[in-house]
């Protein structure tokens, strides 16, 4: 069964610096795996997932991610972070079946 | 813009009634998923459809039945609401493994 680690249960960030949020898998096929953002009190919007082709995928509000398989991880990056960007992420990594497998989730604080 | 509509941002029921989660989407998705979201539990699954009548249990069905009669529909229904039911809802619609989910707003259930 696949599964889904976050390592960080929460970060705190100044805006304007720099972003990394980890995410490990397990999965024993090529995996799909999606970045989700989750605003206080809203539901899960997709930022960026990756199913193939080029390791580095774009996703929206100037998010980026790297799917290494060597190591199993699929980190997400963001060069300079805004206050907007606190709210809770979630990594997942989806079956041939359909169905996804969430991370536990990372909390983002972002200092003034 | 697609959506995910969840009926009710906010809920109260009392214990040991039937309660009725009702989600429709406009996207034409084939599958419909309903998760829960608990405090330091992340969002587990509790059941999912990938077509009309067509439902299949998730990691926690119990205490919850579901209805997929049109396929924009997917209901959740708490058969006897107990307090440990108390809960955010997520509904989530995709079309297949590979575009990730759509997400409602989230209903918040409170059983007292």
């Amino acid at each position: 069964a696949q599964s889904v680690t976050q390592p960080d249960i929460h970060i705190t960030v100044s805006e304007g610096a720099s972003l990394e949020l980890r995410c490990n898998y397990s999965y024993g096929a090529t995996p799909y795996l999606f970045w989700y953002v989750q605003s206080p009190g809203q539901g899960l919007q997709l930022l960026l997932k990756y199913f193939s082709g080029d390791t580095l995928v774009q996703g929206i509000k100037g998010f980026e991610a790297e799917f290494k398989r060597s190591q199993s991880s699929f980190n997400l990056r963001k060069p300079s972070v805004h206050w907007s960007d606190a709210a809770e992420y979630f990594c997942a990594v989806a079956t041939n079946a359909g169905k996804s497998t969430f991370g536990d989730g990372t909390t983002l604080t972002v200092k003034p | 813009d697609v959506k995910v509509t969840q009926s009710s941002r906010y809920l109260v029921k009392r214990t040991g009634e039937k309660v009725f989660l009702e989600c429709v989407q406009d996207m034409d998705h084939e599958n419909m998923f309903w998760y829960r979201q608990d405090p330091g539990l992340g969002l587990r699954l509790i059941y999912f459809s990938y077509d009309v009548k067509m439902k299949e249990k998730g990691d926690i069905p119990e205490g919850y039945s579901v209805s997929r009669e049109k396929k924009e529909r997917f209901s959740l229904i708490l058969e006897s609401a107990s307090t440990n039911q108390t809960s955010m809802y997520l509904c989530a619609s995709s079309s297949w493994d590979r575009d990730g989910y759509t997400f409602g707003s989230g209903t918040r259930l409170t059983v007292v």
